[in-house]
């Protein structure tokens, strides 16, 4: 079945850039998105991409590169705020158009 | 902001008893899911639902059971709980057509069989 790769953990200060990589099967793959999830509460939607190339929402980017089967999310002028786990989720149209989740990658920032 | 509801949020429960874990959503989506979620680990689909009438298993083996008789409702039945059963249970909704890429998720049920 198709699985995805990401690190278990980074960790990162305010105010830094810090990129949380992943890798995805091909056979099926539509396209890939990133949630955010705190402690205890629900994944959040971050982006999509579809598309080779950068998606730029406010300190969140993501990127995509089909020809690598990799893609990340780039969070800039992190915050404390952004200390939760991050999953990348592959789109797979042959498995009906259903996410298939990554194991997530625990970010912490510290002061 | 998502309008995705589960209850009840905490539940702690004896071996062998049946339980049922609300989900209902009022944003008229016709996807639904149930994923399961370890403390830090990954989210695994253990059921969906494309429509009224229509339910799969996920790719976890579950031995609970859902229902979907109306659009906006979706409850996850385990007719004798288990210790392995102990987990947060996440309920889910996405309307985009064809591409289920964003997903709006409720706040979850932490249940506990002991």
């Amino acid at each position: 079945g198709q699985s995805l790769e990401q690190p278990s953990e980074v960790t990162a200060v305010e105010g830094a850039i810090v990129q949380i990589n992943c890798t995805y099967q091909t056979s099926g793959f539509y396209g890939l998105s990133w949630y955010q999830q705190h402690d205890g509460g629900a994944p959040t939607f971050l982006s999509y991409n579809a598309l080779d190339g950068l998606e730029e929402t406010g300190r969140f980017s993501s990127f995509l590169s089909r020809s690598d089967s990799y893609g990340y999310l780039l969070l800039q002028e992190l915050q404390m705020k952004d200390s939760a786990s991050y999953f990348c989720a592959g789109l797979y149209i042959n498995q009906g158009g259903k996410l298939i989740f990554g194991q997530g990658t625990e970010l912490s920032v510290k002061p | 902001e998502a309008d995705i509801y589960q209850t009840p949020r905490y539940l702690v429960i004896g071996t062998g008893k049946k339980i049922t874990l609300e989900c209902s959503q009022t944003m008229g989506h016709d996807k639904m899911y149930w994923y399961q979620q370890d403390p830090g680990m990954e989210l695994h689909l253990i059921h969906y639902s494309y429509g009224v009438n229509s339910t799969e298993k996920g790719d976890l083996s579950s031995e609970s059971t859902v229902s979907r008789i109306r659009t906006e409702h979706f409850p996850l039945t385990l007719e004798s709980a288990r210790p392995s059963h102990t987990s947060q249970y996440l309920c889910a909704s996405s309307g985009r057509g064809e591409e289920n890429y964003e997903q709006y998720f409720g706040p979850g049920t932490r249940l506990t069989v002991t």
